[in-house]
């Protein structure tokens, strides 16, 4: 059982468009997040839900909205799309018990845009 | 600003030697570190993590020091296999990262059989 899988793996499309990226975790975490990694392989936190409500939204492009339906999913709806916006996006979990700051990663959705 | 630096970019060691992979951090907040593994077209998986209040955690062949009057941490792994071949991220976590996770730019190893 994949711990936190997210949909699809690869993304090619062409500027302007609008794409989804899906996130969903069986660990029964509380927190979720979406990170970029960028050209020079920083993770970039983009945004963290908690129970459903964003507690943490980075400055980045409106362009981009997280959509929570539970809080095993956390879809990256990104609007209008740029050649910029061309990176890894991983999502990620945290539990909230105890000092549990161990994130865990999907296996990062590859976007192009051309 | 970086707050939490690995000046190597890449490390290359021969299999059955140590691995020493470094971090360097500049916010004194933070009090937990953890080390996390990634291989090509895969996400990050966790390695192991060190508490502040503490100066070294084992768990077999992986050993994280934290030195923090120098505001440095080290992973050592020994002796190092072709499995281990993948980039370590250093991260690191406090109150007043707002318990964000704040990450290292990854240090490619590279184990030569």
């Amino acid at each position: 059982d994949t711990a936190v899988s997210q949909t699809p793996k690869y993304l090619v499309t062409q500027m302007g468009n609008d794409k989804s990226i899906k996130c969903e975790q069986n660990l029964g975490h509380d927190t979720m997040y979406w990170y970029k990694q960028d050209s020079k392989k920083f993770l970039k936190i983009m945004f963290s839900y908690n129970n459903k409500e964003l507690i943490i939204n980075e400055t980045v492009p409106n362009r981009f909205s997280p959509k929570s339906p539970d809080k095993a999913h956390l879809n990256l709806h990104i609007n209008s799309l740029e050649l910029g916006d061309s990176a890894v996006y991983f999502c990620a979990s945290k539990g909230t018990n105890a000092y549990q700051e161990t994130q865990y990663f999907g296996p990062g959705t590859r976007l192009l845009v051309l | 600003d970086q707050q939490v630096k690995q000046n190597s970019p890449s490390l290359s060691v021969q299999e059955g030697r140590i691995s020493i992979l470094n971090c360097d951090y500049t916010n004194s907040m933070f009090d937990y570190f953890l080390w996390y593994k990634k291989y090509p077209a895969e996400g990050p998986t966790f390695l192991i993590s060190i508490s502040s209040i503490k100066d070294k955690n084992e768990d077999g062949r992986f050993t994280v020091f934290l030195n923090k009057s120098a505001k440095h941490l080290s992973l050592h792994i020994v002796p190092s296999q072709p499995g281990d071949s993948a980039v370590y991220f250093c991260a690191a976590v406090g109150m007043d990262s707002n318990y964000q996770l704040i990450w290292g730019a990854g240090t490619k190893l590279i184990i030569k059989p």
